[in-house]
């Protein structure tokens, strides 16, 4: 069974850092893009980030561009959301996200339960 | 930047109708015969589940009550006859372009 559990959400101030992770199992973790995608309380759905199989290539949203960096590593199936320079509208619950198929364009077959990053004073 | 339009924002249909919920995309998401169109469903407190990708291909697990169609720019995900554990927020998304998009989502009730 495909299994993708998130961690790392907090409270943090404003222009503080965070780590989040996913830890992939129950599938060939290196076989897959994957992604980050948020939701800010009570709003709809926004990608934020993708890495692909060998973290060779990465995507970002422009709201995140410079301050968010996308890893992985194969060896331990984890994927990670670096977010420096946090601002009070990067609060949200944070997915992460495997694609349905090893290609090179797929959708969100399987989420994370998310984790809540809240950016306050 | 892609701009994905749902419609409608919300609707209240009753248990057994047929619901559908409509997917607008401001550029084609058809290439090489595929359309790269995703619709998911988010129960309260729950992730999205995948229900239909490439436009009309239903994922994995997923009831045949749900369907999509559609081609280009303009999408459908159609319920045949609403269940009460369907009520959730419904999304559309595209996975051609960067940034990826989602729509606004539709909210569906039980009248």
């Amino acid at each position: 069974e495909v299994q993708l559990v998130d961690s790392g959400g907090g409270l943090v101030q404003p222009g503080g850092s965070l780590r989040l992770s996913c830890a992939g199992s129950g599938f060939t973790f290196s076989n897959y893009w994957m992604s980050w995608v948020r939701q800010a309380p009570g709003k709809g759905l926004e990608w934020v980030a993708n890495i692909d199989q060998h973290a060779r290539q990465t995507y970002y949203a422009d709201s995140v561009k410079g301050r968010f960096t996308i890893s992985r590593d194969n060896a331990k199936n984890s994927l990670s959301l670096q977010m420096n320079s946090l601002r009070a509208e990067d609060t949200a619950v944070y997915y992460c996200a495997r694609w349905v198929a090893a290609s090179a364009a797929a959708a969100l077959g399987y989420w994370g339960q998310g984790t809540l990053v809240t950016v306050s004073s | 930047d892609m701009v994905l339009t749902q419609s409608p924002d919300s609707l209240a249909v009753s248990l057994g109708e047929r619901t559908t919920i409509n997917c607008k995309s401001s550029q084609s998401v058809l290439y090489n015969n595929n359309n790269y169109l995703a619709w998911y469903q988010q129960k309260p407190g729950q992730p999205p589940k995948l229900l239909i990708y490439w436009a009309s291909t239903r994922a994995s697990g997923v009831p045949d009550r749900f369907s999509g169609s559609g081609s280009g720019t303009d999408f459908t995900l159609t319920i045949s006859s609403l269940q009460a554990e369907d009520v959730a927020v419904y999304y559309c998304q595209e996975y051609y372009y960067t940034p990826r998009s989602f729509g606004q989502g539709t909210k569906l009730e039980i009248k």
